[in-house]
């Protein structure tokens, strides 16, 4: 079983600064299995990134992904004020077929 | 526009059933796999079933198998969720969710379309 791990639990920047989000896995993942979604309070989450590094349609430009492996990034180069919310990542393949990590809040300075 | 619409939440006993339901529209419904995800209040994303596009391929997360039927019917754009001998662990917002896998291509793979949730509450 593939468990995604998350860190930081929290993250407190302001307006402006780089948000940088981890994702580790306890076992190699696919590149094109990763993916990132964003959730704010009483919404459905909202696709960000697919295959590790594409952004889905409609996502600015200021969110990217990285990584390979088990090690995989989100970041947000410039945070605007609704950028603040819980972010997940996802890995599809090893049972259980797709899994989710517990989430970083990212709360606002 | 591409639109997905669960219907079916509510309370229920513990050891009750319950009938989701998820209404496509805007895309070409039997073209997707999709598949149900949960959230639990306050917690995180617990993903709890996957169909392929012609319903002949089903996976159950284990701490659902052998109580929840995942079904579609294409001809109807409609997902389904039959919940059996619930237990106040299943108490979550349920969505449903398009695959970007799909009748052309499954890589990769990702939840690109989510409704907007149906509450279920497992309680006495």
């Amino acid at each position: 079983e593939i468990v995604l791990t998350q860190s930081p639990g929290t993250l407190s920047l302001s307006p402006g600064e780089r948000a940088t989000l981890s994702c580790r896995a306890s076992q190699s993942v696919s590149s094109s299995y990763l993916a990132w979604y964003q959730q704010k309070p009483g919404q459905a989450p909202r696709l960000l990134i697919y295959g590790a590094s594409s952004r889905a349609t409609g996502i600015p430009d200021r969110f990217s992904g990285s990584g390979s492996g088990t090690d995989f990034t989100l970041t947000i180069s410039r945070l605007e004020p609704e950028d603040f919310a819980v972010y997940y990542c996802q890995q599809y393949g090893s049972s259980p077929l797709y899994s989710f990590g517990q989430g970083t809040k990212l709360e606002i300075k | 526009q591409v639109q997905l619409v669960e219907s079916g939440g509510g309370l229920v006993k513990p050891g009750g059933s319950l009938r989701l339901s998820c209404a496509a529209s805007g895309f070409t419904f039997s073209d997707y796999y999709m598949s149900w995800i949960r959230q639990a209040p306050g917690k995180g994303l617990e993903w709890v079933s996957y169909i392929s596009s012609s319903g002949s391929t089903i996976y159950y997360a284990d701490s659902v198998k052998g109580r929840f039927t995942i079904s579609r019917d294409n001809a109807k754009n409609s997902l389904y969720l039959q919940m059996n001998s619930l237990r106040a662990e299943d108490t979550a917002v349920y969505y449903c969710a398009r695959d970007l896998c799909s009748s052309t291509s499954c890589h990769p793979r990702a939840f690109d379309i989510w409704g907007q949730g149906t509450m279920v509450t497992v309680s006495s």
